[in-house]
């Protein structure tokens, strides 16, 4: 059972949005962690798609966005393409563990 | 450009030690402020963090952990690496060697990653 809770899947049609959630606790996002986003194709390690909350690292589309708000967090993309297809993951720092802890990942299927 | 490779058996029997090896380039492990850790992803898809070294050899593992597995440097061989005794099968897991800034930071680094089967 993963310590940030995150819905198993999502969808949408090409060119629309979803928003994917990620809850946690007072020990990591309400501690003021902040929360980073991973997007893991099919026999690929994780990569950083939005990192500290809002923040695209160079090379990702300016579709993906993140919030962060109390002990939840989101990741939006919006224009969807059948490329975004991937498993996505929401990751924190815990001061219970001093390390990090990430969602179960949630499947965005792109109809 | 940093980047990272395991490598480790692919097939462990129960009750015996898991080892593998992660290889750094682009970057040193004595140079400090980094943080290298192992993650592992289950069949099912959930990652967990095990544990990392820092500041040449400092140590910090997942409490449910703890009391089997140990990390260890190598700076001759720029390598650092993972030991996991007693395992089971529920440690069947693909391992990812990884590196961050810091720990409230983003994991910039991933190696590709090695399935760890473990059976007899």
């Amino acid at each position: 059972q993963s310590v940030l809770t995150q819905p198993p899947s999502v969808s949408g049609a090409p060119g629309q949005s979803v928003t994917i959630s990620c809850t946690g606790s007072s020990s990591n996002i309400g501690a003021g962690y902040d929360v980073h986003w991973y997007q893991q194709l099919p026999g690929t390690a994780p990569r950083v798609v939005i990192s500290r909350n809002n923040n695209r690292p160079s090379g990702v589309p300016d579709r993906f966005s993140g919030s962060k708000a109390g002990t939840s967090a989101s990741l939006v993309i919006t224009g969807l393409q059948a490329e975004d297809e991937a498993d996505y993951y929401c990751q924190s720092h815990d001061s219970s563990l001093y390390g990090a802890v990430f969602g179960g990942g949630t499947k965005l299927t792109v109809l | 450009q940093v980047q990272l490779q395991e490598s480790g058996p692919g097939l462990v029997k129960p009750s015996q030690t898991l080892s593998l090896t992660c290889t750094i380039s682009g970057a040193s492990i004595n140079s400090g402020g980094y943080y290298w850790s192992w993650i592992r992803q289950f069949p099912g898809k959930g990652l967990e963090w095990m544990g990392y070294t820092y500041y040449s050899g400092t140590t910090h593992y997942h409490p449910a952990l703890k009391s089997r597995m140990s990390i260890s440097e190598d700076a001759s061989k720029n390598q650092f690496s993972l030991k996991l005794h007693s395992v089971t099968a529920a440690d069947t897991a693909v391992y990812y060697c990884a590196m961050q800034m810091d720990t409230s930071l983003a994991i910039d680094y991933w190696g590709q990653g090695t399935l760890v089967t473990v059976s007899s």
